[in-house]
């Protein structure tokens, strides 16, 4: 069985850091894309970041380029998102999705989410 | 840089068929998918690439694509089917996925 557990949320100040982790099993992890995409309160879906089977292929949304990062550890089945000098409109529950297979292609699994809050 | 739109709310009676549209610049040459969203739950991929459907869904559920409109068709729709679905495609353009703002299915 497929599952993706995200961790690392929590009430951040404006400015921080957070990291968040998703823990992945019940796959090949390394077969396929991951990415991120955060849903906001009231709002809707809302793509953040996505990387490719080998990490040859990274892409952000533009609200988050330059200030967060992407990266895998195929040897921990684990993905992460670091993510720095955070701002209110951060503010998200954020869910880690696995690819049916390369980076275009739809999400087929997705965790339950960890909350982030940037708040003073 | 490319905008999907739905509408924001559809409603209809039990056993009913709903359509849910999404509009985009040639989205048909593009593959979209659909999620389905409950309350406090993890979305749910119910189309992919534009009519095929993962195994667990039910075959009510099928989608269809064209011109400037993708549709998600949902037959004989049934109270549980209430939730917020969402298109979504790849946009390689801009290197980005894209998704709809969303749309409300309540089932009266």
């Amino acid at each position: 069985e497929v599952q993706l557990v995200e961790s690392g949320g929590g009430l951040v100040q404006p400015g921080r850091s957070l990291r968040l982790s998703c823990a992945a099993s019940g796959f090949t992890f390394d077969d396929y894309a991951m990415h991120w995409v955060r849903q906001t309160p009231g709002k809707g879906l809302e793509w953040v970041s996505g990387i490719s089977w080998n990490s040859g292929h990274i892409a952000y949304a533009d609200s988050v380029r330059g200030r967060f990062t992407i990266y895998r550890d195929d040897a921990k089945n684990s993905l992460f998102l670091q993510m720095n000098s955070l701002r209110a409109e951060d503010t998200a529950l954020y869910y880690c999705a696995k690819s049916l297979g390369s980076m275009v292609d739809g999400l087929d699994y997705w965790g339950l989410g960890t909350l982030v809050t940037v708040s003073s | 840089s490319y905008v999907l739109t739905q509408p924001p709310s559809v409603s209809l009676a039990p056993g009913q068929t709903a359509r849910i549209t999404c509009e985009g610049y040639n989205i048909g040459s593009k593959s979209v998918h659909w999620y389905q969203r409950k309350p406090g739950q993890a979305p749910v991929l119910v189309v992919y690439n534009d009519g095929d459907r993962p195994s667990g869904i039910p075959e009510r559920f099928s989608g269809s694509n064209s011109g400037n409109t993708a549709t998600l068709t949902i037959s004989r729709v049934e109270a549980g089917d209430e939730a917020d679905y969402y298109c979504q495609m790849w946009d390689s353009s801009s290197d980005h996925r894209v998704f709809g703002g969303g749309t409300i299915l309540t089932v009266l």
